[in-house]
């Protein structure tokens, strides 16, 4: 069965402190990787898509990478404005995208 | 730029009624989905199309059907509610799945059954 475990469940940072939020998959047939945020009452918005062993993508503060085995998101001196829940899904095959529960993030001022 | 609307943002629903949860894109996209989001657990898909005339069943179709006349339109049926049913739905489009293009999502409605 195809899952996706996010961690921590939750974290807090201080402004300019750098973490990273972590996915971890099992799924059959890999065809790619989706990181989502989610603002409280909004839908997920897309952020990146990553789709091979060793790539990466960046924006603005955000790193995304990907192993074999998980992904992890890079946050590089975050800013309160960066605080949201941040989901990842894996699409495998049949194409239906599987959710992890996410990782609320809270960056204090 | 609309991307994707639904309607309602909020229900409450008596156990036993019947509601249409409505979902309209307008960026002429084939696939479409819904979820349901529950607290501290991820999305699951409840039905989805890629196009119109075709539906298929996620990972929790139980209590729902879905229809797709058309590109735009992709309407979720809650027969007869439950309060297991008590959630937010989401629902999404995206231009190919096959092509691995992201998903657009709705702003969601919040579903009390009561």
């Amino acid at each position: 069965e195809d899952q996706v475990t996010q961690s921590p469940e939750a974290l807090r940072l201080q402004e300019g402190e750098s973490s990273s939020l972590n996915c971890s998959y099992t799924v059959s047939g890999l065809r790619g990787l989706f990181w989502y945020r989610q603002d409280p009452g909004k839908g997920p918005e897309f952020l990146f898509t990553l789709y091979s062993a060793g790539e990466e993508k960046e924006k603005e503060r955000l790193k995304a990478t990907l192993t074999k085995k998980e992904s992890f998101l890079h946050i590089t001196a975050p800013k309160p404005e960066d605080s949201a829940t941040y989901l990842c899904a894996v699409q495998a095959e049949g194409n239906k995208l599987v959710f992890g529960a996410g990782t609320i993030l809270r960056v204090k001022s | 730029n609309a991307g994707v609307t639904q309607t309602p943002k909020f229900r409450i629903l008596k156990i036993g009624q019947s509601m249409t949860l409505q979902c309209a894109q307008d960026m002429n996209h084939n696939y479409m989905y819904w979820y349901r989001q529950d607290p501290g657990m991820g999305l699951k898909l409840i039905y989805y199309s890629v196009g119109a005339g075709i539906t298929d069943k996620g990972e929790v179709p139980n209590g729902y059907n879905v229809s797709r006349s058309t590109t735009e339109d992709f309407p979720l049926r809650l027969e007869l509610a439950a309060p297991s049913q008590t959630s937010v739905y989401f629902c999404a489009s995206s231009y190919d799945q096959e092509l691995n293009t992201e998903a657009f999502f709705g702003q969601g409605t919040r579903l009390t059954v009561v």
